[in-house]
């Protein structure tokens, strides 16, 4: 069974640019949700995709967009990166759409915003 | 607005005894709760969950106990090992058509052996 797949690890930009961030979820699972943890901080809901649909969000601004393919894998795209958006990005899929299901995480990505 | 907290930022425990990591809660409606473990470099992997309509749960050394009116749950770890240290995250969601988790700010837990 795979795991949950991030890419890539590290990431570093400057401020003002775009950047993609792609994820492949685990074998079997439909959803897919992205969490931002910042330094010191738990990690914090950005959206959920659910048989390509986004079908829920937190409170991030529009810049922070996503997709997600028929395979199932999912990309966060962020525009206008600022330099707050410096953190690790997690993906985490898992069955069906409802909460009561674990989430799988993947290792995240790095990213540094200069 | 935190819904989900964790108030001690580290914990450090000998070997062989107990750790016990705590989470309180603020909404009502969070009926699922979830522990994570975190190593550095690695992301939260699942350890144990619980749903509201239980007060405790338990899967080997781990257990988790839930106080609905305090809002509460708590994580035990008996016997701690020196591989046990981690950050510890605890997470909740409200109702089969939530589709987030709250995730609290984390507990970093230290075995000495």
């Amino acid at each position: 069974e795979t795991g949950v797949t991030q890419s890539p690890t590290h990431l570093i930009k400057t401020r003002g640019q775009q950047v993609t961030l792609r994820c492949s979820s685990q074998s079997g699972h439909n959803t897919v949700s992205w969490y931002q943890q910042a330094l010191g901080q738990g990690p914090q809901f950005i959206f959920q995709y659910y048989r390509e649909e986004e079908n829920g969000r937190g409170n991030f601004p529009p810049r922070f967009s996503g997709l997600q393919f028929p395979n199932y894998s999912s990309e966060l795209n962020v525009n206008a990166l600022e330099l707050d958006d410096s953190a690790l990005y997690l993906c985490a899929s898992r069955r069906g759409g409802a909460t009561n299901e674990k989430l799988f995480f993947g290792s995240g990505t790095q990213l540094s915003v200069l | 607005d935190q819904q989900v907290k964790q108030n001690s930022p580290s914990l450090s425990v000998q070997e062989g005894r107990i750790s016990i990591l705590n989470c309180d809660y603020t909404n009502s409606m969070f009926d699922y709760f979830l522990w994570y473990k975190k190593y550095p470099a690695e992301g939260p992997t699942f350890l144990i969950s619980i749903s509201s309509i239980k007060d405790k749960n338990e899967d080997g050394r781990f257990t988790v106990f839930l106080n609905k009116s305090a809002k509460h749950l708590s994580l035990h770890i008996v016997p701690s090992q020196p591989g046990d240290s981690a950050v510890y995250f605890c997470a909740a969601s409200a109702g089969p058509t939530g589709n987030q988790f709250y995730f609290g700010t984390g507990t970093s837990l230290t075995v000495i052996p």
